[in-house]
């Protein structure tokens, strides 16, 4: 069965600089998709970035990058020059890539609140 | 490129009432998911279509929930008699399988409280 698990419930951090969150997944296929999203105050569920599997390396899109830590089952989040903007819930997802047909599993999210 | 739609935006009901929610995913975008969301936490999967047909309910509560896409376009998600643990965001979401895309995109969600 797959699972994914984001420990760090709220992270607080400054304006300008940088954050990271960490997310642990469970699967048994050799083929799965990660993805990061975001969900504003205002409800709206955003995509981020996305790593596959068999790619070594880590995916960067802005000011947003991965660190994907395949042996550990691990896929990190790090957010640079954070804004203000930037506050928000961000969850960690996965897909298994068996048959190209399974939904996203969520993690429980961490809330992210940056100050100026 | 209009996003996911979905509509109502909030609904508030008594124990017992029946909801539908209706959504309307991009253009072109063969699956179609429905997602609960309760407060503080992430979405779940309740059924997902891929065209018309149900590839996976098997997290649906099917005496009170139902799901449909009859055209493989737009869906409805009833609630047949709500309680109140089924307070939560239902969100829509969608992704082109044929396409091999595989980021799904969001629908605004409809909130729901039933009192």
């Amino acid at each position: 069965a797959q699972k994914v698990t984001q420990t760090q419930t709220s992270i607080s951090v400054m304006e300008k600089t940088t954050v990271t969150m960490d997310c642990v997944y469970e699967t048994q296929d050799s083929s799965y998709f990660l993805f990061w999203y975001k969900q504003t105050a205002s409800g709206e569920i955003v995509f981020l970035i996305r790593q596959d599997s068999y790619k070594k390396e880590n995916a960067t899109v802005g000011h947003y990058s991965l660190n994907f830590q395949k042996p550990k089952s691990s896929i990190g989040l790090i957010i640079t020059a954070t804004q203000i903007e930037d506050s928000a819930v961000y969850f960690c997802a996965m897909r298994e890539g068996r048959q190209g047909g399974r939904a996203l599993i969520f993690g429980t999210g961490t809330t992210v609140s940056v100050s100026p | 490129e209009a996003g996911v739609t979905q509509s109502p935006r909030y609904a508030v009901l008594q124990e017992g009432q029946a909801v539908s929610f209706w959504c309307d995913p991009i253009s072109g975008h063969d699956t179609l998911y429905w997602y609960q969301q309760p407060r503080d936490q992430g979405p779940q999967l309740l059924v997902y279509f891929r065209d018309e047909a149900v590839i996976d309910n098997s997290q649906l509560p099917s005496d009170r929930f139902s799901a449909v896409r009859p055209k493989g376009t737009n869906s409805t998600l009833k609630i047949q008699s709500a309680k109140q643990g089924d307070t939560a965001t239902y969100l829509c979401a969608s992704r082109d399988w044929g396409g091999g895309a595989e980021t799904l995109y969001f629908g605004s969600g409809t909130r729901l409280t039933v009192l």
